[in-house]
């Protein structure tokens, strides 16, 4: 079984539609992540949440919007895409929100707005 | 200054040669250290990190790290590189500055020749 699982794994899309990506993890972790990951590799968080509650928010424009119905899952949301948000979205697991713990890492969803 | 940075955006070495992958941070209080590595279209694993306690710290497939306080650096080693440990590789820093937030380095590709 996988750990961290993510769907879809690639999204093609038009500019202007809206898109969800779903993540869930079955190791009893806490905190849930979402991580963008651009064309020059660089990794930024973009929200967090331990135990369904949000907990790190970044400036991420609001048409993103995560949801997270209980601890095991963290989906993603995107409305209204633009060509800079094609990425790669990882998302990822601890066991809990202290930093002190390893990350496990979904295999990622490529997203590519045209 | 950056939480964490990566100097070398690429590093070459032959296999069997030792490897040196570089990590510098600045943060406030202990840091929480972690290296990770990314192969091609997958989500990243962990390497190894450091809490506290010694400050050699040995990871997974040989992998090794020394926390440097006075150099306020981590870098990541290995005695005899393999073809097989070509990837992006990633420090990562909790710096409580940004709360429990995990900041990735921009990533170090590692190029193994044979």
């Amino acid at each position: 079984d996988t750990a961290v699982s993510q769907t879809p794994k690639y999204l093609v899309t038009q500019m202007g539609n809206d898109k969800s990506i779903k993540c869930e993890q079955n190791l009893g972790h806490d905190t849930m992540y979402w991580y963008k990951q651009d064309s020059k590799k660089f990794l930024k968080i973009m929200f967090s949440y331990n135990n369904k509650e949000l907990i790190i928010n970044e400036t991420v424009p609001n048409r993103f919007s995560p949801k997270s119905p209980d601890k095991a899952h963290l989906n993603l949301h995107i409305n209204s895409l633009e060509l800079g948000d094609s990425a790669v979205y990882f998302c990822a697991s601890s066991q809990d929100s202290t930093g002190a713990n390893v990350l496990t890492f979904g295999a990622g969803s490529r997203l590519t707005v045209l | 200054a950056q939480s964490v940075a990566q100097p070398e955006d690429q590093v070459n070495v032959a296999e069997g040669n030792p490897l040196t992958v570089k990590c510098t941070y600045s943060v406030s209080g202990n840091p929480y250290l972690f290296w990770y590595v990314q192969y091609p279209n997958r989500g990243l694993q962990f390497l190894l990190k450091y809490i506290t306690g010694d400050n050699l710290v040995k990871g997974s497939y040989g992998f090794e790290a020394e926390f440097n306080k006075s150099q306020t650096s981590f870098h990541l080693k290995k005695p005899s590189a393999l073809v097989s440990d070509s990837a992006l590789y990633f420090c990562a820093v909790r710096d409580l500055k940004y709360g429990n937030k995990l900041v990735f380095g921009a990533g170090t590709i590692l190029r193994v020749k044979s």
